[in-house]
């Protein structure tokens, strides 16, 4: 079965400063697709970034990048130039398409917090 | 263009009361999933809808059920509610499409509270 894990509940930085948070995940398959997700109080999930697992060049978006290491089955997701609204409940999310379709395996989720 | 609907945005019910929640996927969007969020599960998947068929199922009880209409909108029924089925449940609609990374949107959640 695959799983995801999250090994930092909390985190917390100052506006400007640089995050990283930690995911793992374990898994057989070659083919799958892993996702960083954003819910803020207002509890609306917002993709972050995606990695293809096919592709070794790690996704960037804006601030938000990852460090996909698939070896060692690591994605973790740094957050440059941290802004108040970073302020959220970060969750890591795998998926393996398949003939059974598609499901989203999250981890626990890390609270980040920003501070001024 | 329009967001993943969901409604209502909160409910109350009754140990042993039955309740039905509505998605409206993203438009082009064919497949629609269900998630469970509770504080001590975290999220976890209910099941998945294509194209009017159930297509994947995550590991409830047959308590909770589902269906998908011909313009893609779901529904989900949870029926004899329990004090544990209290979550907020989110759902999600998505391009079943590996060019298009198979991008997942998320509604903003129905909070069931069960009394």
């Amino acid at each position: 079965a695959q799983t995801v894990t999250q090994s930092q509940p909390e985190m917390s930085v100052q506006e400007a400063e640089t995050v990283t948070l930690s995911c793992t995940y374990d898994t057989s398959e070659s083919n799958y697709y892993l996702f960083w997700y954003k819910q803020p109080p207002s509890r609306q999930m917002i993709l972050v970034i995606r990695q293809e697992a096919y592709k070794q060049q790690n996704a960037t978006e804006n601030r938000f990048s990852v460090n996909f290491q698939k070896a060692a089955k690591s994605f973790s997701l740094k957050i440059s130039d941290s802004q108040l609204g970073d302020t959220a409940m970060y969750f890591c999310a795998f998926m393996t398409p398949n003939q059974a379709g598609t499901a989203l395996i999250f981890g626990k989720g890390t609270t980040l917090s920003v501070s001024s | 263009k329009a967001g993943v609907t969901q409604t209502p945005r909160y409910l109350i019910k009754t140990r042993g009361q039955q309740v039905t929640l509505s998605c409206s996927p993203i438009s082009g969007h064919r497949s629609v999933s269900w998630y469970q969020q509770t504080p001590g599960q975290g999220l976890q998947f209910l099941f998945e809808y294509f194209s009017e068929t159930q297509r994947n199922k995550g590991n409830f009880p047959g308590r909770f059920s589902g269906r998908q209409f011909s313009n893609s909108r779901s529904e989900m029924n949870v029926s004899t509610l329990e004090l544990g089925d209290s979550a907020l449940y989110l759902c999600a609609s998505s391009l079943t499409d590996r060019s298009k990374g198979y991008g997942y949107t998320f509604g903003s959640g129905t909070r069931l509270t069960v009394v």
